[in-house]
């Protein structure tokens, strides 16, 4: 199984300043013919579903702001909200989809300063 | 507009099952697989399996094989969810969700979600 592991558990960040996500693969997520890695953010706010952010590790879901990026290569990737609103405040997943069984990253809370 | 609607909250004794069910609207069983998540009390999402609708392939993952059943009824559009032998850690909440891309459940994240059931699991 592929292990996702995130950094940090939790983060506290002020209105308006960046807010930085780690996830580390425990191999690589790349699919060589397409070149593109498997790799998807999630947003999951108390009582509502998960919702896709990012998908390919980078590309953005239709409607979804663009202070939120993904990035990364190899077996590291990060989400970067570009400047903190309180809507934002949320647990964040990165998944892999790569290969069965799916797994998920641990989870990172993110909260305001 | 793409939507899973799930069943409603359900209360069971350990030992008993449960019977979730997600309808999907716009044809959506017949492209998209289906894949189950769920939310234990304070932990995080895990990945439960899948069912490709279309070809009623299901996977599981390792520790749901053999007590989790995963099917659909393409006739109401509805995939369902049945757990046996429940027991108090299987607590949680349930959510289905589409695959985002054609007759697989990889390669595409999930882009569409139900709202989730909550599953209690007590004597």
């Amino acid at each position: 199984d592929i292990v996702m592991t995130q950094s940090p558990d939790s983060l506290a960040v002020s209105l308006g300043e960046r807010a930085t996500i780690n996830c580390k693969s425990s191999e690589s997520v790349l699919y060589s013919p397409s070149n593109k890695y498997y790799l998807g953010w999630y947003q999951h706010k108390p009582g509502q579903p998960p919702k896709l952010l990012i998908h390919w590790a980078s590309t953005r879901e239709s409607g979804v702001p663009d202070r939120f990026s993904g990035s990364g290569s190899g077996t590291d990737f990060t989400l970067t909200i570009s400047s903190l609103q309180a809507e934002d405040v949320a647990v964040y997943y990165c998944q892999q989809y790569y290969s069965l069984p799916l797994t998920f990253g641990g989870g990172t809370k993110v909260e305001i300063k | 507009q793409v939507q899973l609607v799930q069943s409603g909250a359900e209360v069971k004794k350990p030992g008993s099952s449960v019977k979730v069910s997600c309808k999907a609207s716009g044809g959506i069983l017949d492209i998209y697989a289906i894949t189950w998540v769920r939310q234990a009390p304070g932990q995080g999402l895990e990945w439960m399996g899948g069912i490709i609708p279309v070809s009623d392939t299901a996977k599981y993952a390792q520790k749901f094989q053999g007590r989790v059943t995963f099917s659909t009824d393409e006739s109401t559009s509805t995939a369902y969810m049945e757990i046996n032998s429940l027991r108090s850690d299987d607590t949680a909440v349930y959510y289905c969700a589409k695959v985002g891309g054609p007759l697989a459940l990889i390669h595409y994240g999930m882009d569409v979600w139900g709202q989730g059931t909550t599953v209690t699991v007590s004597s």
